[in-house]
């Protein structure tokens, strides 16, 4: 059973340009979240989301930043037109949809550049 | 404001000496969760111990948690060298359910020398 698997790894983007961070959930959770993390600092909840619904986005930024999980594919976290505040680690968790007490299982992160 | 907050904000210990990393936190709470970070790596979870649990166990883990003073201590006991890592609390809340987002605290550097 694969782990959460998140790509690319590590991104790079000028200022004003679009990132995409993509995330595949472990096999059987349909619950996502996605989390932020800044230099020398924790992880900082942004959103989580179920299939095709957004439950709680009350950690995303207000503009630039949109999230998705659609019924095919894996969760998409989308920043448009970067700016160089916006560089940090990206990690995405998943936990399943029954079972467990919130446990959640966290991929590598993207961690994405601004220049 | 932070939820967990832990401390201390680094420790240096000698192998095969025991870490305490302690955990406090504001708010009433689901369950916490310790996790570990190696450099610039994904985050890997140790031990999640629920509301109406006092202590839990793993291997040379050992979390305790108070509810009463809102605090939780991580022991890892005969320290390694690869234990070397940032460690984390992360709390669910109380009221939003059994699938809730974790709040973090700035986490715990952990170096133990060889």
């Amino acid at each position: 059973n694969a782990g959460v698997m998140q790509n690319p790894r590590h991104l790079v983007r000028r200022r004003g340009q679009e990132a995409r961070l993509r995330c595949s959930p472990m096999k059987g959770h349909s619950h996502v979240y996605w989390y932020r993390q800044l230099p020398e600092e924790g992880l900082k909840f942004m959103v989580y989301l179920q299939k095709e619904n957004i439950i709680d986005e009350s950690g995303m930024p207000k503009e630039r930043f949109s999230a998705e999980f659609p019924k095919e594919g894996p969760s998409i976290l989308r920043i448009q037109q970067v700016v160089r505040g916006d560089s940090a680690a990206y990690f995405c968790a998943s936990s399943p949809q029954a079972g467990g007490y919130n446990e959640q299982f966290f991929g590598p992160g993207t961690r994405l550049t601004v220049l | 404001s932070q939820q967990g907050e832990e401390d201390p904000q680094a420790l240096s210990i000698q192998e095969g000496e025991n870490a305490t990393m302690n955990c406090s936190y504001k708010t009433s709470i689901n369950n916490l969760q310790w996790y570990r970070q190696n450099s610039g790596r994904g985050l890997v979870h140790l031990i999640l111990i629920r509301s109406n649990e006092r202590e839990k166990h793993s291997g040379r883990l050992r979390v305790t948690l108070d509810t009463s003073k809102k605090s939780s201590s991580l022991l890892i006991t005969a320290s390694r060298a690869a234990d070397t890592a940032s460690y984390f609390c992360a709390t669910g809340a109380e009221y939003t359910g059994a699938n809730s987002k974790l709040t973090f605290g700035k986490g715990i550097t952990l170096s133990v020398r060889p």
